[in-house]
This record gives C-alpha cells, sequence and structure tokens, in this order.
C-alpha cells in the first residue's frame, strides 16, 4: 500500500507571507497513462474538506491562483503565496494512482 | 447546484449494523463514481469505499472490507454504505464523495457534510 507523509505537521504562517506544504508518497505515483494522480485539499475548522489541486497542479474552479501545486515521482508540495485568514485550517494530499486510496496525516495552518 | 447530504448516523452498540445514506442532487448521479471517507473525532480523512457509476466495480479499504458494503441506487439518485459487525473505532464523521465519471476513480470532489457515527456500550 501507499503511504502517504506530510510535513510539517503544524504550519504558523504571517499573513501576507508564502507556505509550503510538502507530500511524499511511499510509492511514485505515476500510473501508466503517465498522469500522477496527487490531489490536496483544504478543511476548514467545523467543514467538510474541499478539492483545491487535482493531477499534482491542476487547480479547481475558484481557487485562488494563490495556491499551486508542484512536484513528481514521489514528491509533492503545495504552495499558498499570499496567505490569507481564510487559509487557516488543515490541508491534505491523497493519492489516488493505486489501490487503496490513501491521504496524509494533515498539515495545519495557522496565523502567527 | 451539486448538493450530497448524507444520513443515517447515530449511537450504536457494538457488533450492531447502521446504513448510511448520501442524497445526491445537481448533477448526473448515475454517470459518476462515489467515495466514502471517514473521519473520527479529532483526527484525520481515512478512505472507507468506493464505488463505480453502475456499481460494477466496487473497493473497499482493508479496515472494513467484509464488514461494509457500499451500494447505490441511480433511480433514487442514492448512495448507501451498509455497516456490520460495528466496532468502536468505526466511530468518525463519515461523508461522502463525488467521483469521476463512470471509473475516472481518481477524482474527489466535492463532499457532503458528512454523518456522525458513534459505537459505543
Amino acid at each position: 500500500d501507499v503511504v502517504m507523509t506530510q510535513s510539517p505537521l503544524s504550519l504558523p504562517v504571517t499573513l501576507g507571507q508564502s507556505a509550503s506544504i510538502s507530500c511524499r508518497s511511499s510509492q511514485s505515483l505515476v500510473y501508466s497513462d503517465g498522469n500522477a494522480y496527487l490531489n490536496w485539499f483544504h478543511q476548514r475548522p467545523g467543514q467538510s474538506p474541499r478539492r483545491l489541486i487535482y493531477k499534482v497542479s491542476n487547480r479547481d474552479s475558484g481557487v485562488p491562483d494563490r495556491f499551486s501545486g508542484s512536484g513528481s515521482g514521489t514528491d509533492f508540495t503545495l504552495t499558498i503565496n499570499r496567505v490569507e485568514a481564510e487559509d487557516v485550517g488543515v490541508y491534505y494530499c491523497m493519492q489516488s494512482t493505486q489501490w487503496p486510496l490513501a491521504f496524509g496525516g494533515g498539515t495545519k495552518v495557522e496565523i502567527k | 447546484q451539486i448538493q450530497l447530504v448524507e444520513s443515517g448516523g447515530g449511537v450504536v452498540q457494538p457488533g450492531r449494523s447502521l446504513r448510511l445514506s448520501c442524497a445526491a442532487s445537481g448533477f448526473t448521479f448515475s454517470s459518476h463514481v462515489m467515495h466514502w471517507v471517514r473521519q473520527a473525532p479529532g483526527k484525520g480523512l481515512n478512505w472507507v469505499a468506493t464505488i463505480s457509476y453502475d456499481g460494477g466495480n466496487i473497493f473497499y479499504a482493508d479496515s472494513v472490507k467484509g464488514r461494509f458494503t457500499i451500494s447505490r441506487d441511480n433511480a433514487e439518485n442514492t448512495l448507501y454504505l451498509q455497516m456490520n459487525s460495528l466496532r468502536a473505532e468505526d466511530t468518525a464523521v463519515y461523508l461522502c464523495a463525488r467521483g469521476g465519471i463512470f471509473t475516472e476513480y481518481w477524482a474527489m470532489d466535492p463532499w457532503g457534510q458528512g454523518t456522525l457515527v458513534t459505537v459505543s456500550s
């Protein structure tokens, strides 16, 4: 099974500054079609998750361009530029390349 | 707009059963993969089960295999999760999420608000 490891566990950030979250998979997430099915989700306190990024770097509709995803193979990064107050919450990566689907443990972003 | 509304949660004793529902609207339910994901109190997300658009392909996490059954009624636009032999560690908010078209299992968006299942004596 693929294990997803996120770091850091907690990320205090200053408003207006940038933040980066790392996600590593125990196996390559590249599928036979050449795509890597790595997704990023954001969960605000008391809300259900919302997908931000799919297939490594594709932003979902309505997601600010302050959010960007990058990476390949087993190493992936979510970057938030110019952090805003509404960005607080927990961010999860998830691989959907192979069964069983697997989430990272989450990174809690808070404002300093 | 797309809506996913879960129901059926509650408090249940260990060993008993519960059936969850996820009512879908705002999209062509019969064309989409559907997922169940759970989140224990204060913990992260864990994938539970996935079903293809027509119910022909089903996948389970090892932790629920043999105890949980995912199914769907495309005529009623409803996804189900039958949970048997419940254990304390099944206590969680259960969320349904829409997958991709037909057999695009990789997608997971949007999500419902979830229904809380508490397994306790």
